[in-house]
């Protein structure tokens, strides 16, 4: 059974913060790993996507991956309180369906 | 961009009611999917497809099925609808970049 494992918040920060968002998954043969952002009663919307070790930066995001730790996470500079919402990773191996975390709940606080 | 259309953005039905959920996609996406979400459990695969007339069963398949008879179209069936089955459903598809898109989602309530 492939496991996606975050935290479940609520992360509170303040606005202008760094949020920091956190994932780990048990399935070794992951190759891309996927940030979705899901603002309530909304679908999840894909933000960031990674491939190889080390950072990816896309505007105030970045995500982080370390495929030897199995740990993806993600970064955001300058939250706003438009980035409350609810964050899913997602790691893909092959052509299988994508495995969501439960997702980390983000408040940004004005 | 991506469309995926689902047909309704809310749903009242009754127990035993037989109900049927759309989606369609303008993508030509080989790969379809369909979750539902519930507070605190996060997004449950129910069934997938991966071509026309193909069929997968995904975590939670019971009490539900699909059809895909044609590359953009993949329902989901409520054979006959109960009141654990009131959720929020998803359909999904899934590019070639594993990338999946979202439909908008159906608030499903069985009453």
């Amino acid at each position: 059974q492939k496991e996606v494992e975050q935290n479940s918040g609520p992360l509170s920060v303040p606005e202008g913060a760094i949020a920091s968002l956190n994932c780990t998954y048990s399935d070794r043969v992951s190759q891309s790993f996927f940030w979705y952002r899901q603002y309530s009663g909304k679908s999840p919307e894909l933000i960031m996507s990674i491939y190889s070790n080390g950072d990816k930066e896309d505007g105030r995001f970045t995500a982080q991956l370390n495929k030897a730790s199995q740990y993806v996470s993600l970064l955001i500079r300058d939250s706003q309180p438009s980035d409350s919402a609810t964050y899913l990773c997602a790691p893909s191996s092959g052509n299988t369906p994508l495995v969501f975390g439960k997702g980390t709940r983000l408040s940004v606080i004005a | 961009d991506v469309k995926v259309t689902q047909s309704s953005r809310y749903l009242v039905k009754r127990t035993g009611e037989k109900v049927f959920l759309e989606c369609v996609q303008d993508m030509d996406h080989e790969n379809m999917f369909w979750y539902r979400q519930d507070p605190g459990l996060g997004l449950r695969l129910i069934y997938f497809s991966y071509d026309v007339k193909m069929k997968e069963k995904g975590d939670i398949p019971e009490g539900y099925s699909v059809s895909r008879e044609k590359k953009e179209r993949f329902s989901l069936i409520l054979e006959s609808a109960s009141t654990n089955q009131t959720s929020m459903y998803l359909c999904a598809t899934q590019s070639s970049e594993n990338i999946q898109y979202f439909g908008a989602g159906t608030r499903l309530s069985v009453l």
